[in-house]
């Protein structure tokens, strides 16, 4: 059974500070890695991809990969209340004979306090 | 506009009660996929579709059946509803050979 575990949290974090999401996977066949954005009612948003090892950056998000300890990150720098959400960690998986499926963590709350 | 809407965005129906949810999508995807999801347990995984005329069983396809009516359509039945199938439920959708899948607004079903 491929599995992504993430802490499901709530992580709290003072506005203005670095959040650090954090996710291990089970499939070391996977290739590509997604972070989701969800508030609370609403759909997941896709907000980072990364593919190969080391970090990507994009605004005040910097994802991290490191596929030997089968683990990705996501930083968030300059923490606002609007970053407030569940963030869903995924990752490619080859599910029920089919490539091209991704597998979801069950995601992490964090909450920005002002 | 929405590149991936689904209807109804909210049903209340009761037990034994047939529905259906629509997902419809103008970003020119082939592949299509039904999610539900419920507090604590994340998103779920219930059929995916690759192309008009390949339809998969996800992880809990038990008590539901899909549609693809076209690329742009992908319909998700319940054919008795019962009260544990009360959930938010995702449609997503993405290019063949990309990993990367975006999402409907979802509809969140209530069975009484």
């Amino acid at each position: 059974q491929k599995e992504v575990e993430q802490n499901s949290g709530p992580l709290s974090v003072p506005e203005g500070a670095i959040a650090s999401l954090n996710c291990t996977y089970s499939d070391r066949g996977s290739q590509s890695f997604f972070w989701y954005r969800q508030y609370s009612g609403k759909s997941p948003e896709l907000i980072m991809s990364i593919y190969s090892n080391g970090d990507k950056e994009d605004g005040r998000f910097t994802a991290q990969l490191n596929k030997a300890s089968q683990y990705v990150s996501l930083l968030i720098r300059d923490s606002q209340p609007s970053d407030s959400a569940t963030y869903l960690c995924a990752v490619s998986g080859f599910y029920g004979g089919s490539q091209g499926n991704l597998i979801f963590g069950k995601g992490t709350k964090l909450s920005v306090k002002p | 506009d929405a590149d991936v809407t689904q209807t109804p965005r909210n049903r209340i129906t009761k037990t034994g009660k047939r529905i259906m949810l629509e997902c419809s999508q103008t970003k020119g995807h082939d592949r299509m996929y039904w999610y539900r999801q419920d507090p604590g347990l994340g998103l779920r995984l219930i059929y995916y579709s690759f192309d008009v005329k390949d339809i998969n069983k996800g992880e809990i396809s038990d008590g539901y059946s899909v549609s693809r009516q076209a690329q742009a359509k992908f319909s998700l039945s319940l054919e008795s509803a019962i009260p544990n199938q009360t959930a938010l439920y995702f449609c997503a959708t993405n290019r063949d050979r990309a990993y990367e899948q975006y999402f409907g607004p979802g509809t969140r079903l209530t069975v009484t």
